[in-house]
């Protein structure tokens, strides 16, 4: 049974689209995020809600907006992509301050 | 804001050997330290973690050490495999939030 899990896998779309990532864990878990990670690796949290409640947003271009329909889903809707958004984004979820654990990503390059 | 350092980028190390990987963090009210192995195209997979109220922890041939006092945590894999190739990455947390290292590729030579 797949825990945490994401689509699409991957995703190739045009500067200036609209594009949706989504994430369902089947963990019973009540806390969710979204983290990117860039060409070098490098991973850092964008948000995260806590029984459908924003708790975390750093400092991510409001071109972004997650939405938690239910505890058990975290979507990632992007507007106006730019090239600079090119990443593998990933989804986590934990029970609260627990371990996370992460979805297999989502490949997105903007062309 | 919590601020990781890892150390070293990329490690290579003969199978059979141990590696050693280091991470340094700032803020001192982080009391949660996971370890992350990350493989080729695939999402970081927890491999060990620690609490601030524990110094050590082994599972296997993994252990992870903590030193509050100087804010440093070590990774530690002894018997090296080829299959312990991958990403590494360290974090540290107070609450929900993890902040990673920039992480280490460490490559097991046969």
């Amino acid at each position: 049974d797949t825990a945490v899990s994401q689509t699409p896998k991957y995703l190739v779309t045009q500067m200036g689209n609209d594009k949706s990532i989504k994430c369902e864990q089947n963990l019973g878990h009540d806390t969710m995020y979204w983290y990117k990670q860039d060409s070098k690796k490098f991973l850092k949290i964008m948000f995260s809600y806590n029984n459908k409640e924003l708790i975390i947003n750093e400092t991510v271009p409001n071109r972004f907006s997650p939405k938690s329909p239910d505890k058990a889903h975290l979507n990632l809707h992007i507007n106006s992509l730019e090239l600079g958004d090119s990443a593998v984004y990933f989804c986590a979820s934990s029970q609260r301050t627990q371990t996370q654990y992460f979805g297999p990503g989502t490949r997105l390059l903007v062309l | 804001g919590e601020n990781v350092e890892q150390h070293p980028s990329t490690l290579s190390v003969q199978e059979g050997d141990s590696a050693v990987i280091k991470c340094t963090y700032s803020d001192s009210a982080s009391n949660y330290f996971p370890w992350y192995k990350q493989e080729l195209g695939k999402g970081p997979q927890l491999i060990i973690d620690i609490r601030s109220n524990v110094g050590e922890k082994k599972d296997q041939r993994i252990a992870v050490t903590l030193n509050k006092t100087a804010k440093h945590f070590s990774l530690h894999i002894t018997e090296t495999q080829p299959e312990d190739s991958a990403v590494y990455f360290c974090a540290a947390s107070e609450n929900e939030k993890l902040t990673f290292g920039t992480g280490t590729r460490l490559t097991i030579i046969p």
